[in-house]
């Protein structure tokens, strides 16, 4: 079975504080992508990567950054973290030929206060 | 810009009853269709996915069925339990992988 962990289940952090998001999936998976859910406002796409090093903006790239490093890594980085940053951030993977479905981790619920 | 709708946002059926979810999107040139079990404060279980050419996926209980043309997916849940008390998402993948998601209907079975 696909194994998609994200380090933190709850993180609570102050205003301007730089925070850090880990995720790490077990399977080898090319892509990797970072949502956050919002009530009313469903899954939104922050960034999504294809490949060591690369990144692509989603439809909310701003006030986010991203690495990946590795492979099987995928951080989501707020720079300087604003109180509308408080959400349920969900990392997921999928391998990277066709379409393939995407395997979610069970979540960080981020409060910014 | 693809939009997916479900409708109910909420749902409460007596334990037993054959209830059914919809979701509606506006491009009909997708790829596939998945269909997501989520519960309070967890990440999404996949459930079902249908590709473009195909009309419905069977699991267990479950049944989606998809109708490309019109826009529309539905996922039939047969005989429900309390445990089947969740959130359901639907999610719709174009040729470029991009996902869209539906803001879910949050299905409660009373016992």
């Amino acid at each position: 079975d696909v194994k998609v962990t994200q380090s933190s289940r709850y993180l609570v952090k102050r205003t301007g504080e730089k925070v850090f998001l880990e995720c790490v999936q077990d399977m080898d998976h090319e892509n990797m992508f970072w949502y956050r859910q919002d009530p009313g406002l469903g899954l939104r796409l922050i960034y999504f990567s294809y490949d060591v090093k690369m990144k692509e903006k989603g439809d909310i790239p701003e006030g986010y950054s991203v690495s990946r490093e590795k492979k099987e890594r995928f951080s989501l980085i707020l720079e300087s973290a604003s109180t509308n940053q408080t959400s349920m951030y969900l990392c997921a993977s999928s391998r990277g030929e066709g379409n393939q479905p995407q395997h979610f981790g069970d979540g960080t619920r981020l409060s910014i206060l | 810009k693809q939009e997916v709708t479900q409708i109910p946002a909420a749902l409460s059926v007596p334990e037993g009853e054959n209830l059914v979810l919809n979701c509606s999107f506006t491009d009909s040139a997708i790829y596939n269709l998945q269909w997501f079990r989520q519960d309070p404060g967890k990440g999404l279980t996949s459930l079902l996915l249908i590709q473009s050419s195909q009309r419905e996926q069977t699991s267990g209980r479950l049944n989606a069925s998809l109708d490309k043309s019109s826009g529309r997916s539905t996922l039939y849940i047969a005989a429900s339990q309390p445990g089947d008390s969740a959130t359901y998402l639907c999610a719709v993948a174009d040729n470029n992988n991009d996902m869209r998601f539906g803001a879910g209907t949050r299905l409660t079975v009373k016992p």
